[in-house]
């Protein structure tokens, strides 16, 4: 597609549940991101692929946060046994190279109830 | 990591030029500046990026003091399609953005 696509947009899980978010990023783009944006705040990085290496999980707030992307192209964000704090925006980057400017999707809203 | 500090609001008039400007005393040599900018229930959007010299490109334009700490971000034209919030992130790591809390852009026609 024409830009990176994020699914799903809205997700509300009970709290303890476990949740998977996908990223789709723009094809043949090496570099991806994952970012956190709480209500009102600025995105916060979380985590960084090379490919299918993640180079860099040092956002992550916790070892409940897990992150693949097997095959180098579509990722996935998991929570495990998500807590009310994990209510945030996630939003997923792509680029060609690390450090060019990076095409965002819109981001999966996720409401831990 | 370096950081960058800009103002929490800015308002304009559409049709006029629009200066926003982004302090960042501590960069290093290194250090590119990049800006972005998120519309409201959007992901961010990449606008520019510059290590020395100023920049354009169809969407804006960036103004790099000469000493390198700090920068402005230029939108020639101000439409109500730029009312967003405006971001001036130095990468740290080379690839992470630190987005910070930007400056809110209110654009009034």
């Amino acid at each position: 597609g024409a830009g990176v696509s994020q699914s799903p947009r809205y997700k509300v899980a009970k709290r303890g549940q476990d949740v998977a978010l996908r990223c789709d990023p723009i094809s043949g783009h090496v570099s991806l991101f994952w970012y956190q944006q709480a209500l009102g705040q600025g995105p916060e990085f979380l985590t960084y692929f090379q490919n299918e290496a993640q180079l860099d999980k040092s956002g992550l707030p916790s070892d409940r946060f897990f992150a693949e992307r097997p095959e180098g192209s579509v990722s996935t964000l998991k929570i495990q046994r998500t807590q009310q704090e994990d209510s945030a925006v996630y939003l997923c980057a792509s680029s060609f190279t690390a450090n060019y400017g990076y095409t965002f999707g819109s981001g999966t809203r996720l409401t831990v109830v | 990591d370096a950081k960058t500090t800009q103002p929490n609001s800015m308002e304009s008039n559409e049709e006029e030029p629009v200066h926003l400007p982004c302090n960042h005393s501590t960069i290093s040599g290194t250090d590119y500046i990049h800006w972005y900018r998120q519309l409201p229930s959007q992901g961010p959007e990449y606008v520019i990026h510059g290590l020395t010299s100023n920049v354009n490109n169809r969407m804006a334009s960036l103004a790099i003091a000469e000493d390198r700490k700090s920068s402005t971000l230029i939108l020639h034209r101000a439409t109500l399609r730029d009312a967003a919030v405006y971001y001036c992130i130095l990468p740290f790591s080379g690839y992470a953005l630190n987005f910070g809390k930007g400056t809110s852009l209110l654009v009034t026609p």
